[in-house]
């Protein structure tokens, strides 16, 4: 069946550093894959998404790019602000059936002034 | 993007008493919706889908006839948590996806006590 691994945390940066966070997936045929972003006490936000191989996603400075050799899907932005303070789940689903997601464990950003 | 509504936020009951959640579709048709659940600190769990006008699909684990789910509409599917226990404490998420099903679009999720 389908899997997301991603990255362990918590994380914890100091404002402008670099953000990288890890996701790798398991998956039949060629899914689609997504970063959603969960402020807390609220639900999520599709933050970005790919659809096919080499396929970069882009949004709010935040890119992934979509690379079926590693299967991976690594979250990254260069400069980070307090206010990207959140959980970040990478999922996936299939072309098939686009609105069954498979999802990580989400991994907690903490970004310090 | 298209918009999915929840209600309500958040909801508090007594045990033995029963919830229901509304999923909403505001924008567009949704011809299946999902339901999750969040525990604290924990990643979204599918308890369930939903395809307008039969019944629901549940994930392995997930008592059918605990949760409750009508999708009698094509803007509309209810979760209705029976009988609710402390355990049932959780967060629950819907998401909904169009004819073309393509992507899904989450709600804002309910946050449910159960005292």
């Amino acid at each position: 069946g389908n899997s997301v691994t991603q990255m362990e945390g918590p994380v914890t940066l100091s404002e402008e550093a670099f953000l990288t966070i890890n996701c790798t997936y398991t998956a039949t045929g060629y899914p689609s894959l997504f970063w959603y972003v969960q402020y807390p006490g609220e639900g999520l936000q599709l933050l970005l998404k790919a659809t096919k191989a080499d396929d970069k996603g882009s949004n709010k400075g935040f890119e992934a790019t979509y690379r079926k050799e590693t299967t991976s899907f690594h979250l990254e932005k260069g400069s980070v602000q307090v206010s990207d303070s959140a959980v970040y789940f990478c999922a996936l689903s299939s072309n098939t059936n686009a609105g069954k997601s498979t999802f990580g464990d989400g991994t907690t950003l903490t970004v310090k002034p | 993007g298209a918009v999915v509504s929840q209600h309500p936020s958040w909801v508090i009951c007594k045990s033995g008493t029963s919830v229901k959640i509304e999923c909403r579709s505001l924008d567009f048709q949704a011809t299946t919706m999902f339901w999750y659940r969040q525990f604290p600190k924990q990643s979204l769990m599918l308890m369930a889908t939903s395809n307008e006008g039969s019944k629901a699909t549940y994930e392995q684990g997930v008592e059918k006839d605990k949760f409750l789910i009508n999708h009698a509409s094509l803007t509309l599917s209810t979760l209705t948590v029976t009988s609710a226990h402390p355990e049932d404490s959780s967060f629950y998420i819907c998401s909904a996806s169009g004819i073309e099903n393509t992507e899904a679009f989450f709600g804002q999720g309910t946050r449910l006590t159960v005292v």
